[in-house]
């Protein structure tokens, strides 16, 4: 069956710091694959999306690139700030949503 | 536009009792899902509808019902509330086809005692 892998946390990093969420997946077919963000005491967003290999989905100055031939799609942010702080969820979707476990992430300032 | 709504926010259930959590979507929406999300273990699937009137089982289903009677809600149930369904429960809903990004309510964190 489909699942998601993502990088245990937590994860606390300094302002402006470089932030690297690593995700893998396996799947039987040709799934999307997501990123979402849950601010503390709220429900998910989206943050950004690809639908299909070598696609880059980019939101609010976070990337991620759909790489089939390593099976990942890992999320990157170059100067993160302390409303940053989240926890970040990658999840493919097939015909339904699977969903890693989640990476807590604090940005200090 | 309100997206996805749940009610109630918070409960507090007594072991045995029952209650019913309702999510509604105005973005006219064909699917709709229900999650429960738990500490380490991300979110997983407990019941989702592809249309009016349809249900069916996800990841974690015992314990629960679910109906959808009219396209924008999607009831979920709990007949016998126990302490292992402590948790914080999301709807979301999606477009025509399964693959469609999800949109996810606020959620409702149920206590049982």
């Amino acid at each position: 069956g489909n699942s998601v892998t993502q990088m245990e946390g937590p994860v606390t990093l300094s302002e402006e710091a470089f932030l690297t969420i690593n995700c893998t997946y396996t799947a039987t077919g040709y799934p999307s694959l997501f990123w979402y963000v849950q601010y503390p005491g709220e429900g998910l967003q989206l943050l950004l999306k690809a639908t299909k290999a070598d696609d880059k989905g980019s939101n609010k100055g976070f990337e991620a690139t759909y790489r089939k031939e390593t099976t990942s799609f890992h999320l990157e942010k170059g100067s993160v700030q302390v409303s940053d702080s989240a926890v970040y969820f990658c999840a493919l979707n097939d015909y339904k949503l699977s969903f890693g476990a989640g990476t807590t992430v604090t940005v200090r300032a | 536009n309100a997206g996805v709504t749940q009610t109630p926010k918070f409960r507090v259930l007594k072991t045995g009792q029952s209650m019913t959590l309702l999510c509604a979507q105005d973005m006219n929406h064909e699917y709709m899902y229900w999650y429960r999300q738990d500490p380490g273990m991300g979110l997983r699937l407990i019941h989702y509808s592809v249309g009016e009137g349809t249900t069916a089982k996800g990841e974690v289903p015992d314990g629960y019902n679910v109906s959808r009677l009219k396209k924008q809600n999607f009831l979920l149930g709990l007949e016998s509330a126990a302490p292992s369904q402590t948790s914080v429960y999301f709807c979301a809903s999606s477009g025509q086809y399964s693959t469609d990004t999800q949109y996810f309510g606020p959620g409702t964190r149920l206590t049982v005692l």
